[in-house]
């Protein structure tokens, strides 16, 4: 069955040090999204990205953050400058968006630890 | 305004009976889709089931069904038989409108399942 996969599982940095996070969503799919996790809270929204372009992002989305799908694959976020509060799960996801598959498919998550 | 509601933060259930996890929406479009996704201790999403607004009968899948109550504005999710493994955080979340498809999340329900 397909499946979302993102890597790494775990990433430790420093703070202020550039991260990046890589996903591949299912291959036939056509949205793809980003939402975090910080421990014990909700899930929360970042960014929808649609068409090679950004259709949504939320306020948590601000300017340290990017998203870019360099390939016909690969699907990545970048954090410029890590702060402390961005340690959490980072989730990428995927949906097909027809009516007859509304599903969004979740990876298994990296888990960020900004020290 | 929250868009999902989740009010039960942790629930016991034994080993066979069914559990009900409630989770309530706020949305004025007509459009819109209800999902639930199971986080297990391990961090990844699960994917469980889906209901759309439009749809007549209510979504099942497996021993998951969703009691989807439009009027009410309510989209419970219903685990019959309940095992072990059930054992995780149960999240509903919301996408809204034809476009973009992103989900709104709820705070999330522990359940515990005992023997």
């Amino acid at each position: 069955e397909p499946e979302v996969t993102q890597t790494p599982s775990h990433q430790v940095t420093q703070m202020g040090q550039e991260v990046i996070l890589r996903c591949v969503p299912i291959s036939n799919h056509l949205y793809f999204y980003w939402y975090r996790q910080i421990l014990g809270q909700k899930v929360e929204f970042l960014v929808s990205f649609y068409n090679n372009e950004i259709s949504e992002k939320s306020e948590i989305f601000d300017d340290q953050f990017s998203v870019e799908r360099p390939d016909g694959s690969n699907f990545t976020l970048k954090i410029r400058s890590t702060k402390l509060e961005d340690s959490a799960m980072y989730f990428c996801a995927s949906t097909q968006g027809t009516r007859l598959s509304y599903e969004q498919y979740f990876g298994p998550g990296t888990r960020l630890t900004v020290t | 305004a929250q868009k999902i509601t989740q009010t039960q933060p942790g629930m016991f259930v034994q080993e066979k009976e069914a559990v009900t996890l409630d989770c309530t929406y706020d949305t004025s479009d007509p459009s819109y889709g209800l999902f639930w996704y199971k986080q297990p201790s391990s961090g990844e999403m699960i994917f469980l089931i889906y209901q759309g607004s439009y749809d007549q009968q209510n979504a099942t899948e497996g021993r998951y069904s969703l009691n989807f109550q439009k009027a009410r504005k309510s989209a419970n999710l219903v685990i019959s038989a309940s095992q072990l493994g059930d054992s995780a955080m149960y999240f509903c979340a919301m996408r809204e409108g034809l476009s973009d498809y992103k989900l709104s999340f709820g705070a999330g329900t522990t359940v515990t399942v005992r023997a």
